[in-house]
């Protein structure tokens, strides 16, 4: 069974800049999540998704973040403008269904904003 | 709101000693209760997950963890640490219900002297 799927594994982009990341789920896996991840601390959930409708996005910084999953399958998110601040690893995650809540993550993109 | 708490930062134990890192939660019920581990530069590795019957559950690498309903604890355990074992461990819950997430602690840093 393939893994979550992330690209790019690594990206650096000069402040005021936009970047976006990609991720592929598992197969079937109807529940992504985008979580970033700053160095030294656990990984903080940025959005929820449900096949493609968003559960939760609550702690997306929604005036620079943006996030998709139109298909239901793979999803997107961006960053516009990027901040200094914005240096983290974003990780993708994905799960079969709420009962079923074992998380598989995919190996995150390192984003280095200078 | 949910939360979890590793109160340990870092932690160095002696190659061969035992280990014990904690975790504490807060949340009414019983949730679903994880420990992952990651290396650096790597993505997040599940060592062993909490569903619910018999409350010493078993995990890759040698690893167990205990579940204390009266303590509200998870922590994981360690008979004897290897320097492979040297790594960033983090706690998570997830509420069980449909529209939530997994929730980490900040993470304990273990390191692994000679």
């Amino acid at each position: 069974e393939a893994g979550v799927a992330q690209s790019p594994r690594y990206k650096i982009i000069e402040k005021r800049q936009s970047v976006a990341f990609w991720c592929n789920p598992i197969s079937g896996h109807a529940t992504l999540y985008w979580y970033q991840q700053i160095l030294g601390q656990g990984p903080k959930l940025l959005i929820q998704f449900q096949n493609n409708g968003v559960v939760d996005d609550s702690q997306l910084p929604k005036d620079r973040f943006s996030a998709e999953r139109l298909k239901g399958v793979d999803s997107t998110l961006k960053i516009q403008p990027a901040k200094l601040e914005d240096s983290a690893v974003y990780l993708c995650a994905s799960i079969l269904a709420a009962g079923l809540p074992e998380a598989f993550f995919g190996q995150g993109t390192r984003l280095t904003v200078v | 709101a949910q939360s979890v708490t590793q109160p340990d930062i870092h932690i160095t134990v002696s190659e061969g000693a035992s280990l014990e890192l904690r975790c504490n939660y807060s949340y009414g019920a019983t949730p679903y209760l994880f420990w992952y581990v990651q290396s650096p530069g790597q993505g997040l590795q599940l060592l062993l997950k909490y569903f619910s019957g018999d409350t010493l559950v078993q995990g890759i690498k040698g690893f167990e963890a205990e579940f204390k309903r009266s303590q509200s604890s998870f922590n994981l355990r360690k008979p004897s640490v290897h320097w492979s074992d040297a790594a960033e461990y983090f706690c998570a819950v997830f509420v069980g219900q449909a529209g939530t997430a997994l929730i980490f602690g900040k993470g304990t840093t273990l390191s692994v002297s000679s």
